[in-house]
């Protein structure tokens, strides 16, 4: 299974814009690169997903390499609320006989105020 | 629009006793997956269900099984309780390949 890696730890000031990496070298091209942020105890939360190009939505920016095999989740003003752990993951295409999600241990990020 | 709901919230075994874990996918989803997450990791796979029929499957032992309905929710069952199998078990809904759903998991301690 193609998997991922991510720095373990992260801190960033609050209000100010922040770069998760995460590296996806074995990724194939039919896997979406996909972010989720976990809360203490709460479920993961999705967070943005792409195929090859750069996506927007109202929670982040997920800037993805022209080779795919790296992308980074941006986060434009950070906020208290940010502080989770973020986990980047893989994710097989619409094929319906490819199901699996691997999850690495994420990125701890701490906002500091 | 209802969330994936999870069932029961906290769950207190013995070694070797068997468990039912239950989920309740979000309205429309017709994919369900099965995680378990030990304290300090992240969610390791254990399988996903599609239509009622399992179609992928992550490195646990065949003691690791489920269901899914017509109305696709869905059920974990472990048997032969393990201390390892102790953990939050997070069910995700979605359709294939898409973002997935999480719920807030069901907190499995075997004693």
């Amino acid at each position: 299974d193609a998997k991922t890696t991510q720095p373990n730890s992260m801190e960033s000031n609050e209000e100010e814009p922040v770069h998760l990496p995460c590296n996806h070298s074995t990724i194939s091209g039919t896997d979406y690169i996909h972010w989720y942020r976990q809360l203490p105890s709460q479920g993961p939360e999705y967070v943005i997903h792409g195929l090859t190009s750069n996506v927007n939505n109202r929670m982040a920016s997920l800037a993805i390499a022209e080779d795919r095999k790296s992308s980074t989740l941006i986060l434009h003003r950070a906020t208290l609320r940010d502080a989770a752990v973020y986990y980047c993951i893989l994710r097989h295409s619409y094929n319906t006989n490819a199901g699996k999600s691997t999850f690495g241990d994420g990125t701890t990020l701490t906002v500091k105020p | 629009e209802t969330g994936v709901t999870q069932s029961p919230t906290h769950l207190i075994k013995t070694r070797g006793q068997q468990v039912t874990l239950r989920c309740s996918s979000q309205s429309g989803h017709n994919t369900v997956s099965w995680y378990q997450q030990a304290l300090g990791q992240g969610p390791q796979f254990i399988f996903q269900y599609y239509r009622e029929e399992e179609n992928g499957r992550g490195n646990f032992p065949p003691r690791f099984s489920g269901l899914q309905f017509p109305n696709y929710s869905s059920e974990l069952n472990v048997n032969a309780l393990e201390l390892d199998d102790s953990a939050l078990y997070l069910c995700a809904s979605s359709f294939p390949g898409s973002e997935q759903f999480f719920g807030p998991g069901t907190r499995l301690t075997v004693l």
